[in-house]
Order: C-alpha cells, then structure tokens, then sequence
C-alpha cells in the first residue's frame, strides 16, 4: 500500500458528461501528479500541484482541469467525455518536487 | 523520436534467470531515474530511485545509469515467478519535475 488513496475505483459513464476523481495523498506529501495510462498511450503526465498551486501541465486536454486543496487532496474533473477518455487515472505523490513519487492504485474510467 | 525508448517484450525467462532491462532516453535535462513495477493494471510500484551515474543495488535488484550513453538498465537476480509483470523506466525531467515513462517491458518468469 503506496499510502496514495484514490476514489473511485471504477466508474462508468456516457459520452458527453462530467466525472471527479479524488486523491487524497500520503501523509506529509505536498506534491500531487495526475497520470493517464491507456492502451495505447501508456503513462502519460496530466499535471502537478504543489501545496495548492499548479507547478506544470503536460498532455492534459482543455476539458479536463484540476485543483488541489488547502487539505492537500486534489480532485480531477473530467468534463464533456469521449470513448477515447477511457482510461486509468492515477494519483501520485511526493514530499516535495524531485523526490520519489509514489503511486496510487488508479481510477478505472469506461465511457460508454 | 519518443524521449524515452523501452522494449515493450514480453520477455520470458526461467525461474532463477538473471533479468535485464533497458531503457534509452534522449533529454539530457533528465537527472533522476526510477524503475517501477506494475501488476496488471494496478498503481506502479516503485523499485529504484537514482540519480547518478552507476550502480545502485537493493536486494536481488540492481539499477545501473550511464548519463554518457543516455542508457538506464535494472538488472533482476535470481528471478521468480512473482516477478511477472510490467516493468516500466521513469525519468525525471528537471524542468517540469515530472516523470516520463517508457513504454513498459512485460516479464514473464516461468516456474
């Protein structure tokens, strides 16, 4: 157990609506990472947070957008869904920027 | 050109093989280095942390970086059943402070 909670596991859901998913990180951890990982695409950056602020953006489309809370959990909203969204999200964390990053174990999104 | 290079395999071995895997990466801003386990579709696990040139060895797993040949390998002693699974090369990049992945190399040991 990486100590990386994300909720919810596995979700279903139609072409054109919106979904979050939640990440609470490890205890003491600052830096929250978004990762995409599908078939064809493998593991792929979405963004970064550190204690509340966005420190970088990767391969993250404009219909998806996240934010980190004073708490220190993040949440990923996912808007306006394709077939193509389909796909394992993970959370990640570290204590810092740089140090080891520690994953989650996924949030399973199917649009049907 | 992908930024990180990784045969994705599969590559079967017998129970107690040594394994190697390899990844190449092309940004020379890339300075941290990890190698991570993933069991079907679960949350990567890491394995190895480095950020030098060298060898770096914990337990029956050794990672080895050479910065001059923009080359990471993990090296597997005595591999075992258990060990089945995707094993992915994640490099750091400076800037973004981000890990990019390879694509994966799927193991399979045989008992």
């Amino acid at each position: 157990d990486s100590g990386v909670t994300q909720t919810p596991k596995h979700l279903i859901t139609a072409t054109g609506q919106r979904v979050t998913l939640r990440c609470s990180p490890r205890s003491g951890d600052l830096s929250v990472y978004w990762y995409q990982q599908s078939l064809d695409q493998g593991l792929q950056f979405l963004i970064h947070y550190y204690n509340g602020e966005e420190r970088a953006k990767g391969n993250i489309l404009e219909r998806f957008s996240a934010q980190q809370f004073p708490d220190l959990h993040s949440e990923l909203n996912l808007s306006s869904l394709e077939l193509g969204d389909s796909a394992l999200y993970f959370c990640a964390s570290s204590q810092g920027s740089g140090n080891t990053i520690y994953f989650g174990e996924g949030s399973w999104l199917t649009v049907v | 050109q992908k930024e990180v290079e990784q045969d994705p395999g599969p590559l079967s071995v017998p129970e107690g093989a040594i394994v190697s895997l390899n990844c190449t990466y092309s940004n020379s801003a890339f300075q941290y280095f990890m190698w991570y386990r993933q069991y079907s579709r679960k949350g990567p696990e890491l394995l190895m942390y480095t950020y030098s040139s060298g060898n770096k060895e914990d337990g029956r797993f050794t990672a080895q970086v050479d910065k001059s040949s923009k080359y990471i390998s993990l090296f597997i002693r005595d591999s075992q059943p258990s060990d089945s699974a995707t094993y992915l090369c994640a490099i750091m990049d400076t800037g973004r402070r981000a890990l990019t992945f390879g694509s994966g190399t799927r193991l399979q040991v045989q008992p």
